[in-house]
């Protein structure tokens, strides 16, 4: 079936350093890729996405570009703030129409 | 409107108590879901419901019992739930269920079960 794996965290930076959360997934078909960001105590937010091969996603500094080819969804940052600090969760939707998610990435941004 | 509002936002029950948890948005989203995440963990799927049918039921336990009385409510009946059942239940929605539409989520309920 489907599924997603996620870098193993938690990932500890400075602030104003470069971030990258690595993402890869399995599925048959043309799945669309997520990435959610969750801050304590709170639901899931709609980061970015990316419908098809070679599309990059970005929002609030974030970026990821959609690989066929490596099956990957890596989450970029230039300069992480203390206030990025929180759950990362890589995501696909295939055909199914249900979001599944990666084990989620721990974030940590110091200053 | 572009929000998902879950109601209550924390909820304490005993395992022989009868409790609703209710989940609202304005968006026209046509497809709902109910998801159950513990603590560090990504969210588990347990509803989808599509155009107020339900279209996938991810074999949860019958003390969970879901409902959809229209297109902007889904509500998650609780029943005998036990301690393991505690945790943050989300409920999210779509414009429909094809793969190029995110979800939106609810800030979610707090569940213990005492």
């Amino acid at each position: 079936g489907d599924s997603v794996t996620q870098m193993e965290g938690p990932v500890t930076l400075s602030e104003e350093a470069f971030l990258t959360i690595n993402c890869t997934y399995t599925a048959t078909g043309y799945p669309s890729l997520f990435w959610y960001v969750q801050y304590p105590g709170e639901g899931l937010q709609l980061l970015l996405k990316a419908t098809k091969a070679d599309d990059k996603g970005s929002n609030k500094g974030f970026e990821a570009t959609y690989r066929k080819e490596t099956t990957s969804f890596h989450l970029e940052k230039g300069s992480v703030q203390v206030s990025d600090s929180a759950v990362y969760f890589c995501a696909l939707k295939g055909d199914t129409g249900k979001l599944i998610f990666g084990q989620g990435t721990t974030l940590q941004v110091k200053p | 409107d572009t929000e998902v509002t879950q109601t209550p936002k924390h909820l304490v029950m005993g395992m022989t108590n009868k409790k609703s948890l209710k989940c609202e948005q304005h968006m026209g989203h046509r497809a709902m879901y109910w998801y159950k995440q513990k603590a560090k963990k990504p969210p588990e799927l347990m509803f989808v419901y599509s155009y107020e049918k339900l279209s996938i039921n991810e074999s949860v336990p019958s003390r969970f019992s879901p409902e959809c009385p229209n297109s902007s409510l889904l509500n998650l009946h609780l029943h005998a739930l036990q301690p393991e059942d505690s945790a943050l239940y989300l409920c999210a929605s779509s414009q429909d269920q094809s793969r190029v539409y995110g979800y939106t989520f609810g800030s979610g309920t707090r569940l213990t079960v005492v």
